[in-house]
């Protein structure tokens, strides 16, 4: 079963512009992490968050979590055309224990 | 360092029909977890090996098994497949130090067609 959802299911936007992708999950968790996957291929991993942590940053991304709310939230700033690729949030502690448990995927297209 | 290699890339099958698909882990990983990826959908787990043994199943019914083998390498196993069952299959990897708190290393995925 899917842990929770990802908003939007799809976004465009132009080169250099910002992306925001978020993520909800209906249990309890240890971690949330984003994975990115190009072309139906493998995942990547991004970056994790703690469920104790509210904010952190990699680079050009920013992940926010926010347990209150079930929800997280990804930030790619001043995208780039290889930042085109389906990104997925994935969480642990929930019902599979530390197994991951993936959300439906945002797919991000940023044209040149 | 090697990442995790799975085989074949690609694979098509007929209904009823068996199939093997194959994982080798990241250097110094010794846990393994399958997930199916149907399309436009996000990975579902399947089940993990930890040390040749199952370390837990996600919903999927007892015709997909599994194995891990001493050098942590893993197989999937599928009988009696059904057109539901294409799919991206991925393998990922880590170790207890890292799989918990940690990204997982995943392979390229079998892409599998039942027809």
């Amino acid at each position: 079963s899917q842990q929770g959802e990802e908003d939007p299911q799809a976004l465009s936007i132009q080169e250099g512009e910002n992306a925001t992708m978020n993520c909800s999950y209906k249990t309890s968790i240890n971690n949330l992490q984003w994975y990115r996957q190009n072309s139906g291929r493998g995942l990547v991993h991004l970056i994790l968050i703690r469920s104790n942590e509210r904010e952190k940053h990699s680079g050009r991304l920013r992940v926010t979590l926010d347990t209150s709310k079930k929800s997280s939230s990804l930030l790619i700033t001043a995208s780039r055309a290889a930042d085109t690729a389906s990104y997925f949030c994935a969480t642990d502690g929930g019902e599979y224990g530390n197994k991951l448990v993936f959300g439906a995927g945002t797919i991000l297209r940023v044209k040149s | 360092e090697t990442g995790v290699t799975q085989s074949p890339t690609h694979l098509i099958k007929t209904r009823g029909q068996q199939v093997t698909l194959r994982c080798s882990s990241q250097s110094g990983h010794n846990t393994v977890s399958w997930y199916q990826q149907a399309l436009g959908q996000g990975p579902q787990f399947i089940f993990q090996y930890y040390r040749e043994e199952e370390n837990g199943r996600g919903n999927f019914p007892p015709r997909f098994s599994g194995l891990q083998f001493p050098n942590y390498s893993s197989e999937l196993n599928v009988n009696a497949l059904e057109l539901d069952d294409s799919a991206l299959y991925l393998c990922a990897s880590s170790s207890p130090g890292q799989g918990i708190g940690y990204g997982y290393t995943f392979g390229s995925g079998t892409r599998l067609t039942v027809v």
